[in-house]
């Protein structure tokens, strides 16, 4: 059974830092581009980041860019998303989100974590 | 940057009628890139249906998707009780150095609700 558990989420200051982390478990996890998505009740759903097989290519929402890395540990299974100078608007539930297999572009995510809420206030 | 609108915002039916939920795109999308969820409150997005029409495992064959270009359908056959619930189209339009900006949207999403 696929499973991806979030973890990390916290109140924190506008202006500070976090780190998420997400485990996961009953896949071959190098063979996954991962993503992170995040939902607040006003904008609804927004992708943020995703990341490549070994984790040398990431793309980011332009709302994130410059502030918030995302990067992958594949020996411990693990995804990350460094966020930098936290401001409210990045107040969200952040989901870990399991996207494209090595070679093949799906452009969905078939599986995702229950989430972690990260408020900034 | 591709937006999408879901309408209606809020749909009230009674177990057993017949949902059809809308998703129109503000330029073409692919269909093999249009996929829709169902969200439950509390819990994360279920993917129901990829590649505009093909269900994800375990859902049920009262769940269908159709459309092509900028508008897309998922219709819900007899309404179960447990499908009453918020749906979400998304799609992707590619990431990369060609790709888009953002490569994946959203739609606000349509609720789904017990009349």
């Amino acid at each position: 059974e696929v499973r991806l558990v979030e973890s990390g989420g916290n109140l924190v200051q506008p202006g500070g830092s976090l780190r998420l982390s997400c485990a996961a478990s009953g896949f071959t996890f190098s063979n996954y581009w991962m993503t992170w998505v995040r939902q607040t009740p006003g904008k609804g759903l927004e992708w943020v980041a995703n990341i490549n097989l070994n984790g040398d290519d990431q793309y980011y929402a332009d709302s994130v860019k410059g502030r918030f890395t995302i990067s992958r540990d594949n020996y411990m299974k693990s995804l990350f998303l460094q966020m930098n100078n936290l401001r409210s608007e990045d107040t969200a539930v952040y989901y870990c989100a399991r996207g494209d297999r090595a070679g093949v572009t799906l452009g969905y995510f078939d599986n995702w974590g229950q989430g972690a809420q990260v408020t900034v206030s | 940057e591709t937006v999408l609108t879901q309408s209606p915002g809020t749909l009230s039916l009674y177990p057993g009628e017949r949902a059809t939920l809308s998703c129109r795109a503000s330029q073409s999308v692919k269909s093999k890139y249009l996929a829709w969820y169902q969200q439950k409150f509390g819990q994360p997005p279920r993917l129901l249906i990829y590649g505009t029409s093909s269900r994800a495992a375990d859902i049920p064959d009262r769940f269908s998707g159709s459309g092509s270009g900028t508008d897309f359908t998922l219709t819900i056959s007899r309404l179960e009780p447990e499908d009453f619930a918020v749906y979400y189209c998304q799609q992707y339009a590619g990431s990369g150095q060609y790709g888009a900006s953002p490569p994946y949207t959203f739609g606000q999403g349509t609720k789904l609700e017990i009349k």
